[in-house]
């Protein structure tokens, strides 16, 4: 079975634009998760999807981040008026169950803002 | 605020020896506490996990000690061998269910042939 996969893998965009990743997670897995990963640091939490209950958005570092979760499936993440220190691999993983730790995570989409 | 700390950055082990990979924390409400291994461009993959009512847990080659009152975990790989060459992440997490975790910074293990 596929695992889940991220789109782009890597993103170049200007500083000011705004830019959409995109996380297909594995089928049938309720919950799902966007990590960051700056350079030399560890996977910093952004937001978390379980089921139809409300996002816990906790993690979002500014108002310019936002994400969706259409139809319990696909996540995308936005980003809006980049800045530099957006520049990072943005994670996206998938589990189960709430709690669990089998978290399986995607190749990530690596963002540079110039 | 770090809560979770993996001092080294970088290791490097001879083919067939033990690999320490250490890990602190602050938190002392942390009561899970989980290991995974990242490859270059792949995203990464669990290894092993704790909870703190253990401090053994071992799987195969792959064992993890728990010392609660050092606030301190490590990762022990024998025999080390060149595919377990990665970046090694720990992580914590606080209170049965929840689905935040805490990660350290990694290190990077380079095992040599």
């Amino acid at each position: 079975g596929a695992g889940v996969s991220q789109s782009p893998s890597n993103k170049v965009t200007e500083k000011g634009k705004d830019v959409e990743l995109r996380c297909d997670p594995i089928s049938g897995h309720t919950a799902l998760y966007w990590y960051r990963q700056s350079l030399g640091q560890g996977l910093e939490f952004l937001i978390y999807f379980q089921g139809n209950s409300a996002p816990d958005k906790s993690g979002l570092p500014s108002d310019r981040f936002s994400a969706e979760r259409t139809g319990g499936s696909v996540s995308t993440l936005t980003i809006q008026r980049t800045q530099q220190e957006d520049s990072a691999v943005y994670l996206c993983a998938s589990s189960t169950r709430q709690g669990s730790y089998e978290q399986y995570f995607g190749p990530g989409t690596r963002l540079t803002v110039t | 605020d770090q809560q979770v700390k993996q001092n080294s950055p970088s290791l490097s082990v001879q083919e067939g020896r033990i690999s320490i990979l250490n890990c602190d924390y602050t938190n002392s409400m942390f009561d899970y506490f989980l290991w995974y291994k990242k490859y270059p461009a792949e995203g990464p993959t669990f290894l092993i996990s704790i909870s703190s009512i253990k401090d053994k847990n071992e799987d195969g080659r792959f064992t993890v000690f728990l010392n609660k009152s050092a606030k301190h975990l490590s990762l022990h790989i024998v025999p080390s061998q060149p595919g377990d060459s990665a970046v090694y992440f720990c992580a914590a997490s606080a209170g049965s269910g929840t689905y935040k975790y805490i990660f350290g910074t990694g290190t990077r293990l380079k095992v040599l042939a």
